[in-house]
């Protein structure tokens, strides 16, 4: 069974700031790593897909990245705003599984003030 | 563009009643997931259908039962609801070009008393 880590659990900082969340891992047999954000009494909005072939992705501010062998990933979120304040969580599937089943970190609650 | 699509959005029982949430997706995927999730304790799996005509159980499926009606519906039911059972629920279905990235409803928040 995986076990997601995520560090730090709460982040808070000024409107501006470049940010880097991190995501650990167990087991790096993978396809994937998937990132989201989770609003305050909402689901889960998927931010980012990386697959196991690939070493990063981005969207926007968002550059995401992928380190199998040491079971690591990074969401790096550039110039943050007073929007980009929800939880982030990143969740893994099983061990040489296609299928979407997934195990998630706790998150990173993330604040940013104007 | 609906995506996936949880019925009720909120719901009280009392400890005993039955109660069956509803999750309906419009992407044509073949893998769907029922979540919970739990202060201190994240997301966890209850069951999965991963094609339509099977289910199999996930992390915590004591309590629960789930249909794959077809392949955008899968259901869950509480047939005795626990006070433990309080927690908001989330439906999710994955597939597309890759089959790969998940999509989540926006959740059932459920309060046994």
């Amino acid at each position: 069974k995986q076990e997601v880590t995520q560090i730090p659990a709460a982040l808070s900082v000024p409107e501006g700031e470049n940010l880097v969340l991190n995501c650990s891992f167990t087991d790096s047999a993978i396809y994937n790593l998937q990132w989201f954000r989770q609003d305050p009494g909402k689901g889960l909005t998927s931010l980012l897909l990386i697959q196991s072939s690939q070493r990063e992705q981005t969207s926007g501010r968002l550059n995401a990245s992928l380190d199998k062998s040491s079971g690591r990933s990074t969401l790096y979120i550039a110039a943050s705003q007073p929007g980009d304040s929800a939880t982030y969580l990143c969740a893994v599937p099983d061990r040489g599984s296609t299928l979407g089943r997934l195990y998630f970190g706790r998150g990173t609650q993330l604040t940013v003030w104007p | 563009n609906a995506g996936v699509t949880q019925t009720p959005k909120f719901q009280v029982l009392k400890t005993g009643q039955s109660m069956t949430l509803q999750c309906a997706q419009d992407m044509n995927h073949n893998s769907m997931y029922w979540y919970r999730q739990d202060p201190g304790m994240g997301l966890r799996l209850i069951y999965y259908s991963a094609s339509e005509g099977t289910t199999d159980k996930g992390e915590v499926p004591n309590g629960y039962n789930v249909s794959r009606l077809n392949k955008r519906e899968f259901s869950l039911r509480l047939e005795s609801a626990a006070p433990s059972q309080t927690s908001v629920y989330f439906c999710a279905s994955s597939g597309g070009l890759t089959g790969l990235e998940a999509f989540f409803g926006q959740g059932t928040r459920l309060t046994v008393v």
